[in-house]
């Protein structure tokens, strides 16, 4: 067990910019959450991916997002167009069996740190 | 609408006392509650969780307390240590009868253990 992988682990980027976060989950894990997390906050759930299927998305999730499982492995979330409000801390987790199983929490990666300048 | 609230944000205790830390929930629903810790430039690691048809469970130095009339649920860390120092996270899942797959977790309360 390697744990949750998260690149790159801070991002500066300026405004109006693009950014791309990649996740990978632990390797028997079917099932990957993107989270982001502000100062003063608990994470809020963004979107869910079981195997390569993107089964819930937050309505925190505006059309400049988009989050992808293409072989039901690694994850990659897009922000396009960035904006000062999109600074935060973005978490990727996995599981086993799912958020409700009791046997099965969510292993959380180290994040990316993303500031918008 | 926080379903999930911890209404302290900080809390401070000797090494060797008890840490008790509070969550209150307002969606009744939740049938599974769990406690992450956080220590800086980390993400949150999994701690201890209970499901709403106990009212306690334990797991060495943690315990977690649930009182569904209350809707109330508390950790404590007995004896406290310097390395438990970190925001703890009180989070439950769903409602998972709405199909929802997402944590909802609390704002936080950031532990503080004096030597």
């Amino acid at each position: 067990d390697t744990g949750v992988s998260q690149d790159p682990r801070h991002k500066i980027t300026k405004r109006g910019q693009n950014v791309t976060f990649r996740c990978d989950p632990i390797s028997e894990h079917n099932r990957l959450y993107w989270y982001r997390q502000t100062l003063g906050q608990g994470p809020e759930f963004l979107t869910y991916f079981q195997n390569e299927a993107q089964l819930e998305k937050s309505r925190l999730l505006s059309d400049r997002f988009s989050a992808e499982r293409p072989k039901g492995s690694f994850s990659t979330l897009e922000i396009q167009r960035t904006e000062q409000g999109d600074s935060a801390m973005y978490l990727c987790a996995s599981s086993l069996s799912g958020a409700g199983n009791h046997n099965s929490p969510l292993h959380f990666g180290n994040g990316t740190r993303l500031t918008v300048t | 609408d926080q379903q999930v609230k911890q209404n302290s944000p900080s809390l401070s205790v000797q090494e060797g006392r008890i840490s008790i830390l509070n969550c209150d929930y307002t969606n009744s629903m939740f049938d599974y509650f769990l406690w992450y810790k956080k220590y800086p430039a980390e993400g949150p690691t999994f701690l201890i969780s209970i499901s709403s048809i106990k009212d306690k469970n334990e797991d060495g130095r943690f315990t977690v307390f649930l009182n569904k009339s209350a809707k109330h649920l508390s950790l404590h860390i007995v004896p406290s240590q310097p390395g438990d120092s970190a925001v703890y996270f009180c989070a439950a899942p769903g409602p998972l009868q709405g199909g929802s797959e997402k944590l909802v977790f609390g704002k936080g309360t950031k532990l503080t253990v004096n030597p």
